[in-house]
């Protein structure tokens, strides 16, 4: 069975313009959760989508967005890039996002902000 | 606020020694799971443990939780250059505010000598 895939995987932009990144979840996995990852913050969960729904959000301004299209692949969204925002942006998925489920991360997507 | 903490942030040993991880929290996980993460890629999963008490061993590598479900540790016996990498811990904690939310410790970097 294929992994999580995230597309592209390295990405050059800008201040102030946007960017997307998709990210395509195991078959058969609804859900897909996205994080930032940075030296100093580690790990942080940015939003999940089940079946085309945000169910959960983490503590990012709203210039981060996302959505989840009828086949479970997941595209986020950062608006008005800041320097700040270069990081390495993965995805995970699992079956339903149970908190009993394991996550399968992609190998992610760096971002790097000029 | 769910918060892991992980300790030692940096281990260096020699080939052929063990070390423990630790991951603490305040809160209750519903599971914990550890993954293994090398430069520029996505976090691999090692293990997921979702009951009190549980033990589980993977080769060379022995994951507990702990019975109150607040606390894992991982185990490396014998370490081998090849164990080397970042690791961490990321616990699920229970009900809807937890779909698909992982909340991760700082991370283990740990480097086994030759």
């Amino acid at each position: 069975k294929a992994g999580v895939t995230q597309t592209p995987r390295y990405l050059i932009k800008t201040r102030g313009q946007q960017v997307t990144l998709s990210c395509s979840p195991i078959s058969g996995h609804r859900s897909v959760s996205w994080y930032q990852q940075t030296p100093g913050q580690g790990l942080q969960f940015l939003f999940e989508y089940f079946s085309e729904t945000q169910r959960n959000k983490g503590n990012f301004p709203g210039r981060f967005s996302g959505r989840q299209f009828s086949n479970s692949r997941s595209e986020m969204n950062v608006s008005t890039l800041e320097l700040g925002d270069s990081a390495l942006y993965l995805c995970a998925s699992s079956l339903v996002g149970g908190s009993r489920e394991t996550q399968y991360f992609g190998p992610g997507t760096r971002l790097l902000v000029l | 606020t769910q918060l892991l903490e992980q300790s030692p942030q940096f281990l260096s040993i020699q080939e052929g020694e063990n070390l423990t991880v630790y991951c603490n929290s305040s809160s209750v996980f519903s599971s914990l799971q550890w993954y293994r993460q090398e430069p520029g890629e996505g976090p691999v999963l090692l293990v997921t443990v979702v009951t009190g008490g549980e033990v589980k061993k993977l080769k060379r590598l022995t994951f507990q939780f702990g019975d109150a479900r607040k606390d894992s540790s991982l185990h490396i016996t014998a370490a081998q250059p090849g164990d080397t990498g970042l690791y961490l811990c990321a616990g699920a904690g229970a009900g809807g505010t937890s779909y698909g939310k992982l909340t991760f410790g700082q991370g283990t970097i740990l480097t086994v000598h030759p």
